[in-house]
């Protein structure tokens, strides 16, 4: 089942802060966050597993809430570069398929 | 260290055609996973591969088929097309990676192929 982002869109101003949710059904092995600027790949940003954050990204952390199985993706100081539409993916054991959320489009103006 | 490929970059195919769209894995990665993306939706998983065999797939028709090779390049293979088709095919190359809390798979993407069907 597709997890849940919140919210569906955000506009910032140049460093200002976000934080961008993502919400599962169901238990997860590890939640992975990619950002995508338009007609371009999507960019692995960090991965989380049980008990904690694996890998970060210059100034963008990320936290995840087994019990609720819930993440959260934490833009500080956000910059131009930051603009682009993030999606969360959830893998529910090691290996298993990526399930993408729907997006949630973050546009940081001057 | 070359990152993923995939061709083309952009294919028009009418409705009841076959497509085949391509993917190079990056070096020393050993799984391809295959998305559908639609426009403004998140990546939709159609399959995966590890080590030339299938290891996992989505809710996609047995018109989706694929094929990994030797060197883990792979292939996505779709008969019959559909309108609703029409959408950017992504890769992702991956390989485990052992760390502090467990392993993983980082996930790197292809730039896609833009796949319109008429």
């Amino acid at each position: 089942q597709q997890p849940v982002q919140s919210p569906q869109a955000v506009i910032l101003r140049e460093g200002e802060d976000a934080v961008i949710n993502c919400s599962s059904s169901k238990a997860l092995y590890s939640v992975h966050w990619y950002r995508q600027k338009h007609g371009e790949a999507p960019v692995f940003l960090m991965i989380l597993l049980k008990g904690g954050e694996q890998k970060g990204h210059e100034k963008i952390s990320a936290s995840f809430n087994e019990k609720k199985q819930q993440s959260s993706l934490y833009l500080t100081a956000s910059q131009l570069s930051y603009s682009g539409t993030y999606f969360c993916g959830t893998e529910e054991y090691r290996g298993g398929k990526l399930i993408f959320g729907q997006g949630t489009e973050l546009s940081v103006k001057p | 260290e070359t990152g993923v490929t995939q061709s083309p970059t952009h294919l028009i195919k009418t409705r009841g055609q076959q497509v085949t769209l391509r993917c190079s894995s990056q070096s020393g990665h050993n799984t391809v996973s295959w998305y559908q993306q639609a426009l403004g939706q998140g990546p939709q998983f159609i399959f995966q591969y590890y080590r030339e065999e299938e290891n996992g797939r989505g809710n996609f028709p047995p018109r989706f088929s694929g094929l990994q090779f030797p060197n883990y390049s792979s292939e996505l293979n779709v008969n019959a097309l559909e309108l609703d088709d029409s959408a950017l095919y992504l890769c992702a190359s991956s390989s485990p990676i052992a760390g502090p809390l467990g392993s993983y798979n980082e996930q790197f993407f292809g730039p896609g192929t833009r796949l319109t069907v008429l």
